[in-house]
């Protein structure tokens, strides 16, 4: 079935460049998304990439793609305290239809 | 734009009650998600609706039941509350289903607590 993995913690210094790393498992994903959720709130869409595309940047962000090995990542540059928050990886494939299939998230930290 | 908006944000239940939880979506998205997180199973898809109809379903007991009404208001219920229904309960909202990069846009949520 459908599984979306992600690593639970990484922790870096302000200023220095995160990488947050995500690898799924359907092969028909169209379209793979990176949210961001702050403690108490709800999901806010940072950035997605359509599966025909290896790298999209935005402003400080970097997706990756690499559809072979089916992994994505996330780096975010010059890293802020207030980057500190939970990062979701998720893909939308045809097995799932319309719903997304999320990752467990993975919890940046950034210490000054 | 207004956003995602859902309320209740927090409530408490016991077990056996029922709830009824709202989300508005975005003006002009005609399309609800909902989503239940916990820390143990972290997000999991509970249904979508699209223009009044159920277009997809995940893999939760009938307990869970949702309607959508007309100007895309929609209502998430669940009954016979257990305590391992405890959560971040999640709505979405998209444009049209199937259409460009489907993009979700998340509300605050509404944390239940069941005792």
């Amino acid at each position: 079935g459908e599984d979306v993995e992600q690593s639970l913690f990484l922790s870096v210094r302000e200023g220095d460049s995160s990488v947050i790393n995500c690898t799924y498992t359907d092969s028909s994903s169209t379209y793979l998304y990176w949210y961001k959720q702050e403690p108490g709130a709800g999901l806010q869409l940072l950035t997605y990439i359509f599966s025909n595309m290896d790298m999209k940047q935005d402003q400080r962000l970097t997706v990756l793609l690499n559809k072979k090995d089916k992994h994505l990542s996330l780096r975010i540059a010059d890293t802020q305290t207030g980057d500190s928050a939970i990062y979701f990886c998720a893909e939308r494939g045809r097995q799932a239809g319309t719903a997304l299939i999320f990752g467990k998230g993975t919890t940046l930290s950034v210490s000054s | 734009k207004a956003g995602v908006t859902q309320t209740p944000r927090y409530l408490i239940k016991t077990r056996g009650q029922q709830v009824t939880l709202s989300c508005s979506p975005i003006s002009g998205h005609r399309s609800v998600s909902w989503y239940q997180q916990t820390p143990g199973q972290g997000l999991q898809f509970l249904f979508e609706y699209f223009s009044e109809t159920q277009r997809n379903k995940g893999n939760f007991p009938g307990r869970f039941s949702g309607r959508q009404f007309s100007n895309s208001r929609s209502e998430m219920n669940v009954s016979t509350l257990e305590l391992g229904d405890s959560a971040l309960y999640l709505c979405a909202s998209s444009s049209t289903p199937g259409t460009g990069s489907g993009e979700l846009f998340f509300g605050e949520g509404s944390r239940l607590t069941v005792l």
